[in-house]
């Protein structure tokens, strides 16, 4: 197991346009979460999943956004109709249930996503 | 809500000294973790240590240390003989006590630190 995955590792968009992220977690891990991080900011919560169950949205996912885990491996990230906002790293970190108290997540890379 | 405050946005410090990272955080819980990770330029954040909030012994790992005052709300980082690897954004993050819940992390908005040869 090669660690956390984020593809893409840089994406530039169009404002308006629709974007899709791809995490890949350690395969173990049944929990799995997006954070986003802006400039100068620590990364937010955004949402997380245990195993295909998506448990607790921030409020910060606003409608344009959805996030998927459908057979509680991968997990998707989309974000519709993108604006400059928009802008930022988003990180996708997976730990076994119970565990990241204990030992931390294990992050991705992120994802840069530039809205021009 | 929590909130987690570091003070200093960037830290430079020579080779083989030691440096230390501030970090305050507010919350009416009683029952909570605080972590440090370390995100390298263009790699991926990496736990750099941890603390339980009931436990009063301060954690150490290897050349990593806190200083742990529930009391006053402070979390800090301590580095001794620093290496020009520690080169890093610094996050201090809180994670409430979640039972079987959501193990949600708050985090500070990170201090620079520089590692001078």
């Amino acid at each position: 197991d090669t660690g956390v995955s984020q593809d893409p590792r840089h994406k530039i968009t169009k404002r308006g346009q629709n974007v899709t992220f791809r995490c890949d977690p350690i395969s173990e891990h049944n929990r799995l979460y997006w954070y986003r991080q802006t400039l100068g900011q620590g990364p937010e919560f955004l949402t997380y999943f245990q195993n295909e169950a998506q448990l607790e949205k921030s409020r910060l996912l606003s409608d344009r956004f959805s996030a998927e885990r459908p057979k509680g491996s991968f997990s998707t990230l989309e974000i519709q109709r993108t604006e400059q906002g928009d802008s930022a790293m988003y990180l996708c970190a997976s730990s076994l249930e119970g565990t990241g108290r204990y030992y931390g997540y294990t992050f991705g890379s992120g994802t840069r996503l530039t809205v021009v | 809500a929590q909130t987690v405050t570091q003070s200093q946005p960037e830290m430079s410090v020579q080779e083989a000294e030691t440096v230390t990272l501030s970090c305050t955080y507010d919350t009416s819980e009683s029952n909570y973790y605080l972590f440090w990770y370390k995100q390298p330029p263009s790699r991926q954040m990496i736990l750099v240590i941890r603390q339980e909030a009931y436990k009063q012994q301060n954690a150490t790992e290897n050349r990593f240390s806190v200083n742990f005052q529930k009391a006053a709300k402070s979390f800090s980082l301590k580095i001794s003989d620093s290496q020009l690897g520690d080169t890093a954004m610094y996050f201090c993050a809180f994670m409430k006590h979640p039972n079987f819940g959501n193990e949600k992390l708050t985090f500070g908005t990170g201090t620079r630190l520089t590692i001078i040869p």
